[in-house]
């Protein structure tokens, strides 16, 4: 199947502190990625939808002034948790998606934030 | 509202068994289901169905598609330990989104 890289893995950062995700297709254009939060023992819950070169649409609920998402080329996307707080402290995972295909993921990273 | 249900929600069985993990779907313009195992980290692609009463197969994994009654199964037959995990159901909303189901936490025990 097609890769899709996440980085980093893992992140410790300060609250009030910014962190940049990046998602990238390494060898297909992915005209759609999507941004995911997961909670421990929880399901997958959308957070954004972003289409190449579009401003992403958000999730009823997700704080885009927050969650900064960016998908300015067709392989790479970047989620950047603004000014961060415990709470936020989640594993972020982004899929990527070309035309109608099915999505891959990428390994997810998990952000504490403390 | 979309959404993905899937059934049972948590399941315990025996190396050998064979299991049946059943999803259904409410969304309003549908492309098409996936199913996705997901052990520690991120989910890694299964299926992907468009199509009704086309199995799809990968070994011991199977799944099939009903999209008048609007729900898919996925079955694994002569289980084994390595097949624990989560596995998610999930409707592509004609590229809007994916939406997902809760899982079905799957523990295949020795």
């Amino acid at each position: 199947g097609a890769v899709v890289s996440q980085h980093p893995s893992w992140v410790i950062c300060k609250s009030g502190t910014s962190v940049k995700i990046e998602c990238r297709s390494l060898d297909f254009q992915a005209t759609t990625m999507f941004w995911y939060r997961q909670f421990p023992k929880q399901s997958l819950m959308l957070m954004a939808t972003s289409n190449e070169g579009s401003k992403a649409t958000y999730e009823q609920g997700v704080e885009k002034d927050k969650f900064l998402i960016n998908h300015a080329s067709l392989t790479l996307s970047t989620l950047t948790v603004t000014s961060a707080h415990p709470e936020d402290s989640s594993f972020y995972i982004c899929s990527a998606q070309q035309l109608q295909t099915e999505a891959f993921f990428g390994q997810g990273t998990r952000l504490t934030v403390v | 509202e979309d959404k993905v249900v899937q059934s049972p929600l948590s399941l315990v069985v025996h190396e050998g068994d064979t299991v049946t993990l059943n999803c259904s779907y409410e969304v309003t313009n549908f492309r098409s289901l996936l199913w996705y195992k997901q052990e520690k980290k991120a989910p890694t692609f299964l299926f992907m169905l468009t199509s009704s009463g086309i199995e799809k197969k990968s070994g011991r994994l199977s799944s099939i598609l009903d999209k008048k009654e609007l729900f898919s199964i996925l079955n694994i037959t002569a289980t084994q330990t390595g097949d624990s995990a989560v596995y998610l159901c999930a409707v592509d909303n004609y590229g809007q989104n994916f939406v997902f189901g809760p899982g079905t936490r799957l523990s295949v025990l020795p």
